[in-house]
């Protein structure tokens, strides 16, 4: 199975940088995505790892070590609007279609 | 292209009842896929469906089924209803559901049990 770790909150300043981290402890890993969850709304993705490194999409980036098991998720520019949940998800296995997801991190930016 | 939608958005249950909700994936995805969300677990894995097969069962009890029809579209039912199964219920879909193809979710069902 499998078991994956970040923080409950956090807190931030609007124009700042956050970085929310994510560790987990897999049985199998065929990648590690993160999305972002407004309240009421429906997860969006975010981005994708696979081999270990940092992925760059405009002010998210987000990093992955297959060996450490870990995963952040850095938020550059902060803006009110990325106030939001940010979940982790592994994906377990191949040839099917299942993520297995932390409780998520809830994001509070302030002016 | 339509997103994945959902019905209903809001349902009201008393225990002991059965539901049915409904997900229509995005247009040429054949993997749907169910997720159960509470404030204390997160999301949890409850099936995936490609081709009207069922490829993987999360942990939960035979209450929970499910089933895909061939124009994908997918339905969940959760019989005899309990008061812990008051959750919010996310259809996610994906083209193959392989590879690193992104799960694409809608906006859920929000189902109280009373």
């Amino acid at each position: 199975g499998q078991n994956i770790d970040q923080p409950t909150e956090m807190t931030a300043t609007e124009g700042a940088i956050v970085q929310i981290n994510c560790t987990y402890q897999t049985s199998g890993f065929n990648g590690l995505f993160w999305y972002q969850q407004h309240a009421g709304e429906a997860p969006t993705f975010l981005s994708y790892n696979v081999l270990d490194g940092l992925e760059e999409k405009g002010r998210f980036s987000s990093f992955l070590s297959r060996s450490k098991g870990y995963s952040y998720l850095l938020l550059k520019e902060l803006q009110m609007k990325d106030s939001a949940s940010y979940l982790c998800a592994v994906r377990e296995g191949t040839g099917f279609q299942k993520l297995v997801f932390g409780t998520g991190t809830r994001l509070l930016v302030s002016p | 292209k339509a997103g994945v939608t959902q019905t209903p958005r809001y349902l009201i249950k008393t225990r002991g009842q059965q539901v049915t909700l409904s997900c229509s994936p995005i247009s040429g995805h054949r993997s749907v896929s169910w997720y159960q969300q509470t404030p204390g677990q997160g999301l949890q894995f409850l099936f995936e469906y490609f081709s009207e097969t069922q490829r993987n069962k999360g942990n939960f009890p035979g209450r929970f089924s499910g089933r895909q029809f061939s124009n994908s579209r997918s339905e969940m039912n959760v019989s005899t209803l309990e008061l812990g199964d008051s959750a919010l219920y996310l259809c996610a879909s994906s083209e193959s559901g392989t590879g690193e193809e992104k799960l694409f979710f809608g906006s859920g069902t929000q189902l109280s049990v009373l």
